[in-house]
């Protein structure tokens, strides 16, 4: 178990929908990122919170946003859906600022079906 | 950006037997790499790090070799167990982080012959 918990497991929804995807990052770890993982790209970086502060962008449509709260949980939210949106959606999170650092820790993700 | 690729996409052994999965990067700028497992319905789970100033490193079982001439990176994993069949993930990054957070390979499935 890494610590990381992501909820809800598994998400079935409409195109044109909005959805939130929410993550809590393992104890003591400032840095929360979001990772998508379909079949024909892999894992794409989508963005990175660190304390609160947005600290870097991928991949990540206008469609989608995030944010960190004080008790540094996340959301990334989904909006206007298509199907090409259908993927596992990873949070990840370590303790420090950057990625390069130290390890990130995944949590086992929001499997999302847009129909 | 640039990109982390492997070399084979499955890769089969038998139980027991030594396995090497391969990763090429491109990067010349990435000095952190990281292999992930990620067995099915779990998010990818960290096995072992190296930075640049390392050849080597060993951990249980895993040895992950890093030769920087070539941008070649392995994940040793020796006298292989059923519960090692999962894909495997090299990923790297500048130290401090790069603008795309860890850049992912497209992972190597491995799969444990009885």
């Amino acid at each position: 178990d890494s610590g990381v918990t992501q909820t809800p497991k598994h998400l079935i929804t409409a195109t044109g929908q909005r959805v939130t995807l929410r993550c809590s990052p393992r104890s003591g770890d400032l840095s929360v990122y979001w990772y998508q993982q379909s079949l024909d790209q892999g894992l794409q970086f989508l963005i990175q919170y660190y304390n609160g502060e947005e600290r870097a962008k991928g991949n990540i449509l206008e469609r989608f946003s995030a944010q960190q709260f004080p008790d540094l949980h996340s959301e990334l939210n989904l909006s206007s859906l298509e199907l090409g949106d259908s993927a596992l959606y990873f949070c990840a999170s370590s303790v420090d600022p950057g990625a390069g650092n130290s390890p990130l820790h995944f949590g086992n993700g929001t499997r999302l079906t847009v129909t | 950006g640039e990109s982390v690729g492997l070399h084979l996409p499955t890769l089969s052994v038998q139980e027991g037997d030594n396995s090497i999965i391969n990763c090429a990067y491109s990067n010349s700028a990435s000095d952190y790499f990281i292999w992930y497992k990620q067995e099915s319905g779990k998010g990818p789970q960290f096995i072992i790090d190296i930075r640049s100033n390392m050849d080597k490193r060993q951990g249980q079982r895993v040895t992950v070799l890093l030769n920087k001439t070539v941008k070649h990176l392995s994940l040793q994993i020796a006298a292989t167990q059923p519960g090692d069949s999962a894909v495997y993930f090299c990923a790297e990054t500048p130290s401090g982080g790069g603008a795309d957070g860890l850049t992912f390979g497209k992972g190597t499935h491995l799969i444990i012959q009885p």
